[in-house]
């Protein structure tokens, strides 16, 4: 168990829909960061967030948006979904500094029928 | 532009024998370096990291990767595979300067026969 947290487990919704992925990181980490994975692309950076800011972005379509609350935890949305949005969300965690190991939740596994 | 080169797509070995997994990677910077593991349905395990110092780093599971600066390779390596090792290996390369994202490889798949 890594120590992060993520909810749903499972998602399955219909194209044009939004959803609402969230992350709870390790006690402590104040770096939270996205990644998809998916088989065409596989695993992919979208955005990191620093206690709170907006610290890189990766290939984060312009439909998915991040923020991440006071309380350090973070939510990604994703909207006006389409089929090839169906993939594996992780959540990761790290500390503040320049070496800090990320540790990954279980992913959110999102189906778009 | 950073980017990270798994070249087997899948491997097969036999339980007991002796395991490596390639990586070649392309920064421009010094590198940290890291691999991670995906049993199905699970999420991503750090197996070992390299930062700095001795290019021979040690991880869990009796898992080895050493960092060959010109190579720019960091290859996985086990002595020993078990059956409990099958699963989807990831080979990262971790971009600095205040942004810690990492970039993946497209993984390995590791299957071991009895």
């Amino acid at each position: 168990d890594s120590g992060v947290t993520q909810t749903p487990k499972h998602l399955i919704t219909a194209t044009g829909q939004r959803v609402t992925l969230r992350c709870s990181p390790r006690s402590g980490d104040l770096s939270v960061y996205w990644y998809q994975q998916s088989l065409d692309q596989g695993l992919q950076f979208l955005i990191q967030y620093y206690n709170g800011e907006e610290r890189a972005k990766g290939n984060i379509l312009e439909r998915f948006s991040a923020q991440q609350f006071p309380d350090l935890h973070s939510e990604l949305n994703l909207s006006s979904l389409e089929l090839g949005d169906s993939a594996l969300y992780f959540c990761a965690s790290s500390g503040s500094g320049s070496q800090e190991t990320q540790y990954f939740g279980p992913g959110t596994r999102l189906l778009v029928l | 532009a950073q980017s990270v080169t798994q070249p087997d797509i899948h491997i097969t070995v036999s339980e007991g024998a002796s395991l490596e997994l390639r990586c070649n990677y392309s920064y421009g910077a010094t590198p940290y370096l890291f691999w991670y593991v995906q049993s199905p349905g699970q999420g991503l395990q750090l197996l070992l990291k390299y930062f700095s110092g001795d290019t021979l780093v040690q991880g869990i599971k009796g898992f080895e990767a050493e960092f060959k600066r010109s190579q720019s390779s960091f290859n996985l390596r086990k002595p020993s595979v078990h059956w409990s090792d099958a699963a989807e290996y990831f080979c990262a390369v971790g971009v600095l300067a205040g942004a810690n994202n990492l970039f993946f490889g497209t993984g390995t798949r590791l299957t071991v026969i009895p």
